[in-house]
């Protein structure tokens, strides 16, 4: 299994330009979320998925879309990047919701690096 | 929502001591409390969990505390190693919940 897989591992952006992360697992998982890392902050939640066909917004949405058309997949959007938006994105995922997953718990990609000038 | 407050930010321990990170949560209705550690340049990995029915777990050389009637979770390391060295995140969520909340983060350092 190559569990959770993000791409790119870099990218640079510049203010306006739109751009999709990539995330996939091959675990089976139905729940998915995408995570953004700053200094100071920990990691807040962006948008999250229970199953294919179902997404909802997590605690910093603006400025993103996700969508969910299959098990394996949950790309996050950026529809015009921002500086506000530079940040280590990662993308995590666990067999059911992470309330259940006393023992699934969450499997976090490797993270992409977003720098938008 | 959920808030999750973490402290310290950072700690600079001697290898051999014990470090203990504190994390207090708004929501007397979250019951699952996961820590992760995140090593430099990697990704958080969970090394401890503990739910609302229990007081305290242990597993080898870390240990979480609980106590729901003050709102805060403490994750204790005992005989810290060099390998110790990273940075931990508390989180909480609540029963039936799909949003689990970090803390800020706490950046262990371990001199040798």
């Amino acid at each position: 299994n190559a569990g959770v897989t993000q791409t790119p591992k870099f990218q640079v952006l510049k203010t306006g330009q739109s751009m999709t992360l990539q995330c996939a697992q091959d675990m089976n998982h139905e729940y998915m979320s995408w995570y953004r890392q700053d200094p100071g902050m920990g990691l807040r939640l962006i948008h999250y998925s229970v199953g294919a066909g179902i997404t909802d917004q997590g605690e910093v949405p603006n400025g993103y879309n996700v969508s969910r058309s299959t098990t394996e997949d949950f790309p996050l959007r950026l529809l015009s990047a921002a500086p506000s938006q530079t940040s280590v994105y990662f993308c995590a995922s666990s067999y059911s919701s992470p309330w259940r997953s006393y023992n699934s718990p969450l499997h976090f990609g490797n993270g992409t690096r977003l720098t938008v000038t | 929502g959920e808030n999750v407050e973490q402290h310290p930010s950072t700690l600079s321990v001697q290898e051999g001591d014990s470090a203990v990170i504190k994390c207090t949560y708004s929501d007397s209705a979250s019951n699952y409390f996961p820590w992760y550690k995140q090593e430099l340049g990697k990704r958080p990995q969970l090394i401890i969990d503990i739910r609302s029915n229990v007081g305290e777990k242990k597993d080898q050389r870390i240990a979480v505390t609980l106590n729901k009637t003050a709102k805060h979770f403490s994750l204790h390391i005992t005989e810290t190693q060099p390998e110790d060295s990273a940075v931990y995140f508390c989180a909480a969520i609540k029963a039936a919940g799909n949003k689990l909340t970090f803390g800020g983060g706490t950046r262990v350092l371990v001199k040798p």
